[in-house]
Order: structure tokens, then sequence, then C-alpha cells
């Protein structure tokens, strides 16, 4: 697709249920990105992949978060026995490796844990 | 620890009433400055990236620019249109993870 894709845009689940959210990058880009945006709050950085490497896992809040990108395309952001302190939006980007490069979004997929 | 500060938290303007958007940073390195916007229930959309004090770029009726501590988006005869979040993030040269740091924003209204 011409954009950063993903999916579900919106998600209701219930407290202590597991999550899986997708990501689907432009084409091309080898920079993958996730963030967090709660109410009013800045974007969070939560891990970053870049090609091969291995992933910038710094900004992931707990063990219950984890991330995997697939033969350096999809990414996967799992979040096992979600709290209701997880209801929040998650953004994906991507861009070309390196610095200085545009960092592009996708709409978000928007979890909210009840 | 790279910090950016945004302010005002928001901003009401008449239409046709130009302003100025401070995003206040400190960083170990400045890679890029970016300025995005972002619409409700959207995700942000890229406007600008300034790269060294002295900078200025423009498109449209927003002009950005950079200082060695902090960014202005100046928005000038703003239209309702205009409306949104703006978003600002600076790119450091600690480390090979090439993310952003990202400010509050600032919501900005703008009335017919």
């Amino acid at each position: 697709g011409a954009g950063v894709s993903q999916s579900p845009s919106n998600k209701v689940t219930e407290k202590g249920k597991d999550v899986e959210l997708r990501c689907d990058p432009i084409s091309g880009h080898t920079a993958l990105y996730w963030y967090r945006q709660s109410l009013g709050q800045g974007l969070e950085f939560l891990i970053y992949f870049q090609g091969n490497s291995a992933p910038d896992k710094s900004g992931l809040p707990s063990d219950r978060f984890s991330a995997e990108r697939t033969g350096g395309s999809v990414s996967t952001l799992t979040i096992q026995r979600t709290q209701q302190e997880d209801s929040a939006v998650y953004l994906c980007a991507s861009s070309l490796a390196g610095f200085g490069n545009t960092i592009y979004f996708g709409e978000g997929s928007w979890l909210t844990v009840v | 620890e790279d910090q950016v500060t945004q302010s005002p938290e928001a901003l009401r303007l008449q239409e046709g009433e130009s302003s100025s958007l401070n995003c206040s940073y400190t960083v170990s390195g400045l890679r890029g400055l970016f300025w995005y916007r972002q619409d409700p229930g959207k995700g942000p959309e890229f406007l600008f990236t300034l790269y060294s004090a002295g900078e200025e770029k423009e498109k449209e009726r927003l002009k950005a620019t950079l200082t060695k501590k902090e960014s202005f988006l100046h928005i000038t005869a703003p239209k309702p249109e205009d409306s949104a979040t703006y978003l600002c993030a600076v790119q450091a040269w600690t480390g090979a993870n090439s993310k952003l740091t990202f400010g509050k924003g600032i919501t900005l209204s703008v009335r017919p």
C-alpha cells in the first residue's frame, strides 16, 4: 500500500486477555517503530526495528509487551494479560534506514481494556 | 535524557490572526527536529524536518524555524482547517536507534 497500514483500527478487550496489533510498513522501509499515545499525553516510544539488527526494546513498559517483525516487513505488537492502563492508541511508523529520513505514521490501533 | 517541551498547551486564534507555536528541546546531539500535524482520531502527518540552527522551511501558511535551543512553527493568517494538534519531536545522535522523542503537542483551534 501507499502508507503504513495498521489493524485492527479499534479493539475492545477484557482485562486479562491477550491482544495482537499488526503493522504493515511502507514498502522498502527497513526501519519500523511502535509508539503509544495515551489520552492527553505525548507519543511514548516502545520499540524499534532496523533490518536484521536486534530490536531496541528499551521503551517497552513491562514484560507483558513484546513485538516481532517477520521477514523484515510486517510487525506484530503483543500485549499479554491486558490491564486497564494499557488503554491507548498504538501507533506504528516506518522510514528508510538512517537518520534524518521522514518517519511516516499509520492511523493507529485504538485499544480499550474493560 | 532527551526532552521536548511545547508551549502553550492550547491556543485559540481568530481566522487570520497570525501566531507562533514554541518547541524547546534539550538533546545530546541533534540529528533532526520534526514537526507533525495530528487531527483527531488520525495518525501524525509529517510537516517538516529541520537539521541545523538557522534553517527555515515553509509550506503554505506554515513556516518552521530552528535555533540551538528551540523551534518555532509560525502560522500566518490561519484558517479553520488549520485546527489540529501540532507535535514537535527530536532525533538524537546517541546510539543506532533513530527514534523520535516527542513533546506533548499544542492543540490549535482557529475560529471562523
